[in-house]
């Protein structure tokens, strides 16, 4: 079974702070993916990488950075973290664009 | 992508079949139909995905009709764990690589 994982399931950070979101999978695949879903404005892509070092802006990457150094890992970074950012995040990882494979997200709350 | 409509809503006794529709009139030659759903707080799941023919995994059938026009996800026997909210999305993959989930059907599993 592919396998996503992501550190955290909840985490409270303050306006202002740096947060690292990490995200590893164990199945080699080469694409991997962050969003961020929110109620009634569904599911938005915020970064998505296609293999190491490589990165591609999603719909809404303003706010955020994203890090993959090695092919399993993809870290999404709030460089300073706001109200607005309060969201559920989710990773997701694919061996090609099509079937995503999602870890069980992180709820962000920041106070 | 092909915009897909599902009904907001549906039920289903626990051991029976539960069969969810899906319409996606102006879907195009190269899109795939996937379903995914999302257990409350949970990060999407992958079910199935299709072109044409009628597919079958260890979760679900999918059925597509000769026109292609509209689809049916079959859960054969229904359980409470089931309970959740199911997309249907037209997807070509490609460079196309994000997924656009719409409201999605919730499906209740009564006991």
């Amino acid at each position: 079974d592919v396998k996503v994982t992501q550190s955290s399931r909840y985490l409270v950070k303050r306006t202002g702070e740096k947060v690292f979101l990490e995200c590893v999978q164990d199945m080699d695949h080469e694409n991997m993916f962050w969003y961020r879903q929110d109620p009634g404005l569904g599911l938005r892509l915020i970064y998505f990488s296609y293999d190491v070092k490589m990165k591609e802006k999603g719909d809404i990457p303003e706010g955020y950075s994203v890090s993959r150094e090695k092919k399993e890992r993809f870290s999404l970074i709030l460089e300073s973290a706001s109200t607005n950012q309060t969201s559920m995040y989710l990773c997701a990882s694919s061996p090609r664009v099509r079937e995503q494979y999602f870890g069980p997200g992180t709820r962000l709350t920041v106070t | 992508d092909a915009k897909t409509t599902q009904p907001p809503s549906m039920d289903c006794a626990e051991g029976r079949a539960a069969n969810l529709p899906c319409n996606h009139s102006t879907i195009s030659g190269n899109e795939y139909v996937y379903w995914y759903r999302q257990i409350h707080s949970q990060g999407p799941q992958y079910i199935i995905h299709g072109l044409k023919n009628n597919e079958t995994n260890e979760m679900a059938s999918l059925i597509i009709t000769e026109d292609r026009k509209s689809s049916t996800l079959i859960l054969p026997h229904a359980t409470l764990r089931d309970t959740a909210v199911y997309y249907c999305i037209a997807f070509s993959g490609g460079s196309n690589y994000k997924l656009t989930f719409g409201k999605g059907t919730l499906l209740t599993v009564n006991p």
